[in-house]
């Protein structure tokens, strides 16, 4: 039952650093998406692809990129580490829209 | 434009005493709820969801809401709080498509249990 499934867990960067978080997901879901939180907010929608090839943003996208090359795989890429970047990122998936949307155990990332 | 608010950033229960959690929500659409709850360190794991069909709507765990249109409210109920509930829970609101991308969060309300 692994799901979705985010690596790395924890992540320390340095200012300026790039890094790539990876989220698989194994129940062949169109929709995935990737949100961060911050401290006592809600989650916000970064990226988000319909399937593969397909990617859009959503209402946070500046400083990331995002690519869909297969079904299962959606990384989610910071090419240039800020300390505003410092959060807890999520990525999820569902079948399509309307459908229950399941969620990785996220990712925690500093940037110092 | 659509937008969630949980009306408590905290709520501490002791156990086995009910549990409230409440949330107002507007949204231009008829919307469907969700409630999810999100345990340290984990992802969030969905509760229960409103969509349109029976206004209360039984979910995981003992919990239940009741969607109430004419005061735009979707409180989350437990009659008797366990340990194992000391988390964090969202209430989410919907676009009209209810896609992810739709998708809007609460604030969050950290529920403490004590012993």
């Amino acid at each position: 039952n692994a799901g979705v499934t985010q690596t790395p867990k924890f992540r320390i960067l340095k200012i300026g650093q790039s890094m790539t978080l990876q989220c698989a997901q194994d129940m062949n879901h169109n929709y995935m998406y990737w949100y961060r939180q911050d401290p006592g907010m809600g989650l916000k929608l970064i990226y988000y692809s319909v399937g593969a090839g397909i990617t859009d943003k959503g209402e946070v996208p500046n400083g990331y990129n995002v690519s869909r090359s297969t079904t299962e795989d959606f990384p989610l890429r910071l090419e240039l580490a800020a300390p505003s970047q410092t959060s807890v990122y999520f990525c999820a998936s569902s079948e399509s829209s309307g459908n229950t949307i399941y969620f990785g155990e996220g990712s925690w990332l500093t940037v110092v | 434009a659509q937008s969630v608010t949980q009306l408590d950033s905290h709520v501490s229960v002791s156990e086995g005493t009910p549990v409230l959690l409440r949330c107002n929500y507007s949204s231009s659409y008829s919307p469907s709820l969700f409630w999810y709850v999100q345990h340290p360190n984990k992802g969030l794991q969905l509760l229960l969801k409103y969509t349109s069909a029976a206004t209360l709507v039984k979910g995981i765990n003992g919990f239940e809401a009741e969607f109430k249109k004419s005061e735009t409210s979707f409180h989350l109920t437990k009659p008797s709080a366990h340990m194992s509930d000391a988390a964090e829970y969202f209430c989410v609101v919907s676009g009209p498509n209810n896609a992810g991308n739709m998708l809007t969060f609460g604030g969050g309300t950290r529920l403490m249990v004590k012993p």
